[in-house]
């Protein structure tokens, strides 16, 4: 049974620019979560999606969007990229009903 | 919203000690409390996890204990080795199943040979 793959693992944007990171979940999952990882600050959760829509929603400024398709698969959109936007990126799926995320390897996100 | 704080930042032991990692957390709902291990470059990975309807879990040097009434849980690893040497997260979901995670900022443990 594959794992959660995320895509890119690595990304260098420049100040002002966007980007869109994405989350494969484990086959049958239907709930995926994005989590902004730095030193000293933990997991700090992004959003949630469940069937398509956003179910949760943690504290991060609107330049922080996402979707999720019908096959489950979930982008991330950071618009106007600032340097404090630098992070490991993780996604999580679970089915929606069950209790236990698993987590990609993440996106490397450095913003020069 | 659920707010998780966990102590100690970082902890250092000597091989075969004890390791005990506290969090504690602010929505009375939270029901659910899993623990993350994040090796170095890699991901996080499920350890040990208690829902509020139990005490305390363990899987052979592992154990998690909760009290609900004092909104804390705690994590126990035994007869440490240099392989538990990690960050560790706990976390807390309220909200049933539907809820999100929220995480403490983590524990660096360091296991001395």
């Amino acid at each position: 049974k594959a794992g959660v793959t995320q895509t890119p693992r690595y990304l260098i944007k420049t100040r002002g620019q966007q980007v869109t990171l994405s989350c494969s979940p484990i086959s049958g999952h239907r709930s995926v979560s994005w989590y902004q990882q730095t030193p000293g600050q933990g997991l700090q959760f992004l959003f949630e999606y469940f069937s398509e829509t956003q179910r949760n929603k943690g504290n991060f400024p609107g330049r922080f969007s996402g979707r999720q398709f019908s096959n489950s698969r979930s982008e991330m959109n950071v618009s106007t990229l600032e340097l404090g936007d630098s992070a490991l990126y993780l996604c999580a799926s679970r089915t929606g009903e069950s209790t236990e995320a698993f987590f990609g390897q993440g996106t490397r996100l450095t913003v020069v | 919203g659920e707010n998780v704080e966990q102590h100690p930042s970082t902890l250092s032991v000597q091989e075969g000690d004890s390791a005990v990692i506290k969090c504690t957390y602010s929505d009375s709902a939270s029901n659910y409390f899993p623990w993350y291990k994040q090796e170095l470059g890699k991901r996080p990975q499920l350890i040990i996890d208690i829902r509020s309807n139990v005490g305390e879990k363990k899987d052979q040097r592992i154990a998690v204990t909760l009290n609900k009434t004092a909104k804390h849980f705690s994590l126990h690893i035994t007869e440490t080795q240099p392989e538990d040497s990690a960050v560790y997260f706990c976390a807390a979901r309220t909200r049933g199943s539907q809820g999100n995670l929220i995480f403490g900022k983590g524990t660096k443990l360091s296991v001395k040979p």
